[in-house]
């Protein structure tokens, strides 16, 4: 089975750029996860979809960042404009249902994001 | 609220030594779930173990072995005869049991050296 695709892997910018991350989650599963690990720390999640829907957007910063999941597939996260705090990596997770497969998340190997 | 606290910020251990790595976790969901993930240098995030808050019989798997109390709300790890490879980041993280999102603790950086 394949995994939890990301990319980039690495992105570096300025502050006050724009940039996106890219994410295809296992197939068949519904739900998807962006999730915001600044170095350090644990993740933390920033949002959660069920399909093409928006289950959890509480600790999405919405002044910069955007997310999408048109399809109920593949998901695009997007920070217009980047801060230099914005600097982490962001993983991405699916699961087969709303409250988890038997074994838990699947994860992305994530993108690294700087921001100078 | 949901917490979950690994007070340990960075383990070192010699080969070969066994290490246990702490978490202790705050919910108010009388069902809920916690998770143990391995984060190694490249930064993926590996899964080794799901509990769920009904069944506290402690697991053993290999070298690692998992410790869930749930009168002290604690879930602990211990990797017996460390080895190089177990150096990683290592993540508790708890979940409730209505669709809700992870929330992990700040990780323990085990480094085991030669």
């Amino acid at each position: 089975e394949a995994g939890v695709a990301q990319s980039p892997r690495y992105k570096i910018i300025e502050k006050r750029q724009s940039v996106a991350f890219w994410c295809n989650p296992i197939s068949g599963h519904a739900t998807l996860y962006w999730y915001q690990q600044i170095l350090g720390q644990g993740p933390k999640l920033l949002i959660q979809f069920q399909n093409n829907g928006v289950v959890d957007d509480s600790q999405l910063p919405k002044d910069r960042f955007s997310a999408e999941r048109l399809k109920g597939v593949d998901s695009t996260l997007k920070i217009q404009p980047a801060k230099l705090e914005d600097s982490a990596v962001y993983l991405c997770a699916s699961s087969s249902n709303n409250r988890g497969s038997n074994y838990g998340y699947t994860f992305g190997s994530g993108t690294r994001l700087t921001v100078v | 609220a949901q917490k979950v606290t690994q007070a340990q910020t960075e383990i070192s251990v010699v080969e070969k030594e066994d290490v246990t790595l702490d978490c202790v976790y705050e919910t108010r969901d009388t069902t809920y779930y916690l998770f143990w993930y391995k984060q190694p240098p490249s930064g993926e995030l590996v899964f080794l173990i799901r509990r769920n808050s009904f069944d506290e019989q402690n697991e053993i798997s290999g070298r690692y072995s998992w410790n869930f109390q749930k009168s002290t709300s604690s879930f602990n790890f211990t990797i017996t005869a460390s080895q190089v490879v177990d150096s990683a980041v290592y993540f508790c993280a708890l979940r409730g049991n209505y669709g809700q999102n992870f929330v992990f603790g700040p990780g323990t950086r085990l480094s085991v050296l030669p």
